[in-house]
């Protein structure tokens, strides 16, 4: 079965400083992979999206980047954070080849201070 | 742009049925999906329809109306732990990266 691992769980990290989220996927091969934020109360905001190997597809534009080195690795990283990089980061992955389903790893809360 | 709504809150009693609505204008249309979501947790699959009509899935059912713009999520038998935050999604294209629009979640409390 396929599992998605996401670490860490919550990151308390000061203004300026770089960021490195990370994201894995099992049991399945060349998964499309997504990155949200969701802020407080608010819906999730689709950041990057990747087909395959270093492909990646920015949605909006913002002040974080993201990467993808092998074919179930996903990267979130910044380098310098700003205060309304605080959220709720979700990585998600679905099958490739216009899959459907959406499955979520369990978030990291980053609070920028 | 990308238009998908549905309330904010709902509150029921335990034993209780609850409809969420969502209706969405979005430029196309290739799926719509609820998810739900506890607090501090991520969001877990409950439902897709691509065609219209009723899909049932035990004490959960998801309709359809793609003329409509609309569908809605029927929580039957309310039980406690069916409070949470109920996201509504569409897919907007039928490309293969398969990304999703969602709404803002409705969140449900359910009270004894």
């Amino acid at each position: 079965s396929q599992t998605i691992h996401q670490w860490p769980a919550t990151l308390v990290q000061p203004v300026g400083s770089p960021l490195s989220l990370e994201c894995t996927v099992e049991g399945t091969s060349n998964p499309n992979l997504y990155w949200y934020r969701q802020a407080a109360g608010r819906g999730l905001q689709l950041l990057f999206y990747s087909v395959g190997i270093g492909q990646i597809s920015s949605e909006v534009p913002q002040n974080l980047s993201a990467s993808r080195p092998q074919d179930r690795q996903f990267i979130l990283s910044s380098k310098k954070l700003l205060l309304s990089d605080s959220g709720f980061y979700l990585c998600a992955w679905g099958p490739g080849a216009g899959g459907n389903i959406q499955y979520f790893g369990a978030g990291t809360r980053l609070s920028v201070l | 742009g990308q238009n998908i709504d549905q309330p904010t809150e709902m509150t029921a009693t335990e034993g209780a049925i609850v409809q969420i609505n969502c209706t969405y204008q979005t430029s196309g249309f290739n799926g719509l999906f609820w998810y739900q979501q506890h607090a501090g947790e991520a969001p877990t699959f409950l439902s897709y329809n691509v065609l219209d009509g009723l899909e049932e899935k035990g004490r959960f059912s998801s309709f359809l109306s793609r003329s409509k713009g609309y569908s809605y999520l029927l929580l039957k038998e309310l039980q406690m732990k069916d409070s949470a935050s109920y996201l509504c999604a569409v897919r907007v294209s039928t490309d293969s990266w398969g990304k999703l629009q969602f709404g803002a979640g409705t969140q449900v409390v359910v009270t004894p």
